[in-house]
């Protein structure tokens, strides 16, 4: 079945860093990539959805400045948190979407600022 | 627009009980429904989907769900819980089975001995 990898499953950074979240597509070619954001006992929002090779769509309210999102591969795509701060803490979700293949999620990340 | 209204937040049955979690939807076309299963600190995991064809939806850990047009619901159902069925279930809808998913809020399954 379609299998898709998400790292770190968790992260610890200081106030002001920058982190990287992968997720990867490792049987099949994910066309889409959606990121979502989990907040403790709520549902997932999603954040933006990408393309392969092409600029990220983002939702409103979501900083793309902030969030930055790329989907260089039709395997590969991050999520890099900048400038991280405390408010940024969350759980954040990859799915990725290709012909047949319906929404495959990953396992999540769990970021925690400090 | 789509929407996705999951009634309940939390649901407690007994071991061997039946499992009854609702699902309603809003959709502009004919809706591609999920149910997905979540774990602490995981991802989701499908449990079962609807996008065209038999209306009774079979999924996995016996799990099914129907698709009701007439109701706009998608309700999820098991025989029997089971003591590792108690996790967080949402309820999703895409339009076109290609657009990001919509959620529901999430009902929270309690397995009682």
């Amino acid at each position: 079945g379609a299998v898709v990898s998400q790292h770190p499953s968790r992260v610890i950074c200081k106030s002001g860093t920058s982190v990287k979240i992968e997720c990867r597509s490792l049987d099949f070619q994910a066309t889409t990539m959606f990121w979502y954001r989990q907040f403790p006992k709520k549902s997932l929002m999603l954040m933006a959805t990408s393309n392969e090779g092409s600029k990220a769509t983002y939702e409103q309210g979501v900083e793309k400045d902030k969030f930055l999102i790329n989907h260089a591969s039709l395997t590969l795509s991050t999520l890099t948190v900048t400038s991280a701060h405390p408010e940024d803490s969350s759980f954040y979700i990859c799915s990725a979407s290709g012909d047949g293949y319906g929404y495959t999620f990953g396992s999540g990340t769990r970021l925690t600022v400090v | 627009a789509q929407s996705v209204t999951q009634l309940g937040s939390h649901v407690s049955v007994s071991e061997g009980a039946l499992v009854l979690l609702r699902c309603n939807y809003s959709s502009s076309v004919p809706p591609y429904l999920f149910w997905y299963v979540q774990y602490p600190n995981q991802g989701l995991q499908l449990l079962l989907k609807y996008t065209t064809g038999a209306t009774l939806v079979k999924g996995i850990n016996g799990f099914e769900a129907e698709f009701k047009k007439s109701e706009t619901s998608f309700h999820l159902t098991k025989p029997s819980a089971h003591m590792s069925d108690a996790a967080e279930y949402f309820c999703a809808v895409s339009e076109t089975g290609r657009r990001a998913l919509t959620f529901g809020s999430g009902t929270r399954l309690q397995v009682q001995p």
